[in-house]
């Protein structure tokens, strides 16, 4: 079964330190999304990413956030500065055009900011 | 303000019996779909299950199958035959067609428990 995949599965990085977070959507579908989800909490929508722009972006997406896709097959989400609230458990999805077929997420990446 | 209410935090049931586990939702926008994702311990979200606004019947799918109650503006999620691998946060998730919230918006999730 197609599965989305994220790189790496942990990150510890410095305070202050820029991280890059990877990701392998499902190679046919078109939409796509980092979440993430704080140790205990709800999973909350940071953007989505269609015909190569953002479509969407909540109010956590700030300026120290920014997404890309480099080529045809990755995602990724840059953090430029790294806080210690930034420390979560950071999800891609992607879907195709069904949305009754899900959200597809991979299986996260645990970012740690010491 | 709350898109999506899961008001069971934690939730008990017997292997073998079924459980119900509560989803309501507030939206304005006539097109939305309903989903249900699962998140064992090990972290990864694992979607169960889809409701459309305007489908006709409630959506089923193996042991899942969803309560889906327009009027009350509720999604409850019916696991029937617990599993001791049922055993998960599960979470409810809306996304609106035309509204403001077109991303996928979750709730707060109920930690399932399947005793042996």
């Amino acid at each position: 079964e197609p599965e989305v995949t994220q790189t790496p599965s942990h990150q510890v990085t410095q305070m202050g330190q820029e991280v890059i977070l990877r990701c392998v959507p499902i190679s046919n579908h078109l939409y796509f999304y980092w979440y993430r989800q704080i140790l205990g909490q709800k999973v909350e929508f940071l953007v989505s990413f269609y015909n190569n722009e953002i479509s969407e972006k909540s109010e956590i997406f700030d300026d120290q956030f920014s997404v890309e896709r480099p080529d045809g097959s990755n995602f990724t989400l840059k953090i430029r500065s790294t806080k210690l609230e930034d420390s979560a458990m950071y999800f891609c999805a992607s879907r195709g055009q069904k949305m009754r077929e899900g959200y597809t997420f991979g299986s996260g990446t645990r970012l740690t900011v010491v | 303000a709350q898109k999506i209410t899961q008001t069971q935090p934690g939730m008990f049931v017997q292997e073998k019996e079924a459980v119900t586990l509560d989803c309501t939702y507030d939206t304005s926008d006539p097109s939305y779909g309903l989903f249900w994702y699962k998140q064992p311990s090990s972290g990864e979200m694992i979607f169960l299950i889809y409701q459309g606004s305007y489908d006709q019947q409630n959506a089923t799918e193996g042991r899942y199958s969803l309560n889906f109650q327009k009027a009350r503006k509720s999604a409850n999620l019916v696991i029937s035959a617990s599993q001791l691998g049922d055993s998960a946060m599960y979470f409810c998730a809306m996304r609106e067609i035309s509204g403001s919230a077109r991303q996928l918006t979750f709730g707060s999730g109920t930690q399932l428990t399947v005793l042996p």
